[in-house]
């Protein structure tokens, strides 16, 4: 019973290139969240999505950044024209209904980002 | 909205000793805490959550955490560290109905041989 797979665990971009970071939720779970980590800092919240649907996007950045959970396949979240403030850990949480939300959160082991 | 205060960085503490991680938050409404443990390189594990009844809630590990709603708090103890306790550790509020976190920022626990 996999848990929440993220990759690559580790990516490296120069800046201006574009960065794809790939979220498979748990078994049974419909509902992915991205948070952001960086340096010295917690986690903070970026993005809410069910199938096909942006629910909260509250915590994205305006520009640059874009997230998707398609039909079919893992959730991605696309920054385009990376730049150094951009490097961080990037985690995604599963749960498996909105109504259990955070209590029955389950989180990746993250993809950190390092632009050069 | 939900706000969580660490109120230590760093706590340094002797392998076999006490230790307790403070943690106070504030809320308009009811709300869930956790807290949650990071190894260096790694993602998040769940040490413990409070949703509803006991205060008194005892995770993986040994540790447990006190929820106080006169004080906002849900401070981390753990009665004797070890050596593999050292990791970065990080407090969590969320309300009953929502889907989102609000992390503290951490406080790293490095135990001393």
């Amino acid at each position: 019973n996999a848990g929440v797979m993220q990759n690559p665990r580790h990516l490296v971009r120069r800046r201006g290139q574009e960065a794809r970071l790939r979220c498979s939720p748990m078994k049974g779970h419909s509902h992915v969240y991205w948070y952001r980590q960086l340096p010295e800092e917690g986690l903070k919240f970026m993005v809410y999505l069910q199938k096909e649907n942006i629910i909260d996007e509250s915590g994205m950045p305006k520009e640059r950044f874009s997230a998707e959970f398609p039909k079919e396949g893992p959730s991605i979240l696309r920054i385009q024209q990376v730049v150094r403030g951009d490097s961080a850990a990037y985690f995604c949480a599963s749960s498996p209904t909105q109504q259990t939300g955070t209590a029955r959160y389950t989180f990746g082991s993250g993809t950190r980002l390092t632009v050069v | 909205a939900q706000s969580v205060t660490q109120l230590d960085s760093q706590v340094p503490v002797f392998e076999e000793a006490p230790v307790e991680l403070r943690c106070n938050y504030s809320s308009s409404v009811s709300v869930y805490l956790f807290w949650y443990v990071q190894y260096p390189n790694q993602g998040l594990q769940l040490l413990l959550k409070y949703l509803s009844g006991s205060t008194l809630v005892k995770g993986i590990n040994g540790f447990e955490a006190e929820f106080n709603k006169s004080q906002t708090s849900f401070h981390l103890r753990k009665p004797s560290v070890h050596i593999s306790d050292t990791a970065e550790y990080f407090c969590a509020v969320s309300d009953g109905t929502g889907n989102q976190f609000y992390f503290g920022t951490g406080t790293s626990l490095t135990v001393i041989p």
